[in-house]
């Protein structure tokens, strides 16, 4: 099955600077990768995605590239706010299937003002 | 008009006991999940119904018995609860094949004392 590996599990970060966090993945069948925040005592959220025919997508202040042959994607934030500080999940999945999502493991993003 | 409700929010209970949690979703997405949030903010799926149809059911003990009336409700329910059954459980909804994320109800917050 798909295994999903996200690094970096936390990052710190100051106000203003950007953050990145990378994911892996392993079914070179997936071609579709959602990203999803979640903060404090609250639900996930969809904040990006990218399907695979897609080398990157941009959503004001965030992106998600996309490597299909090294199987690697990354989401990017620029000019980071405090309410960014939350928890970043990665996903993948095969949408032509009623399949599941396997989602990385998360990384806890701080900005600092 | 929540797009996908989920109840109750919080949930403590003995250890020994029996308890259901109820999902809904108004989007009209075929494809309904639940994921258990563990402590370390891991999401890992549980089941996933497709048109009422279970199509998912990874290894989760056979104390956890989900039930879709239809494909607009999921519900769990959990025998003989256990203190390792704490967790945080979240239904979610999709549209089971196309480039669609989840979304997510407010989750469930089970605390087994």
């Amino acid at each position: 099955g798909e295994n999903v590996e996200q690094h970096p599990s936390t990052l710190s970060v100051q106000e203003g600077d950007s953050a990145v966090i990378k994911c892996t993945y392993s079914d070179s069948a997936s071609n579709y990768f959602p990203w999803y925040k979640q903060e404090l005592g609250k639900r996930p959220q969809l904040i990006i995605d990218i399907r695979s025919n897609v080398g990157e997508k941009k959503d004001q202040r965030i992106a998600v590239t996309l490597n299909k042959t090294a199987k690697h994607f990354s989401l990017h934030i620029t000019e980071t706010q405090p309410e960014d500080s939350a928890v970043y999940f990665c996903a993948a999945r095969l949408y032509t299937n009623a399949g599941k999502s396997t989602f990385g493991d998360g990384t806890t993003l701080t900005v600092k003002p | 008009d929540t797009a996908v409700s989920q109840t109750p929010k919080y949930l403590v209970t003995q250890m020994g006991n029996d308890k259901s949690i109820k999902c809904e979703q108004n989007l009209g997405h075929d494809t309904m999940y639940w994921y258990k949030q563990d402590s370390k903010k891991f999401l890992k799926i549980m089941f996933s119904y497709n048109n009422k149809e279970l199509i998912i059911n990874e290894t989760v003990p056979n104390r956890f018995s989900p039930k879709s009336p239809d494909k607009a409700h999921l519900n769990l329910h959990i025998n003989s609860l256990e203190l390792g059954d704490s967790a945080v459980y979240f239904c979610a909804s999709s549209q089971g094949r196309g480039p669609l994320g989840y979304t997510f109800g407010s989750g469930t917050r089970l605390t087994v004392v």
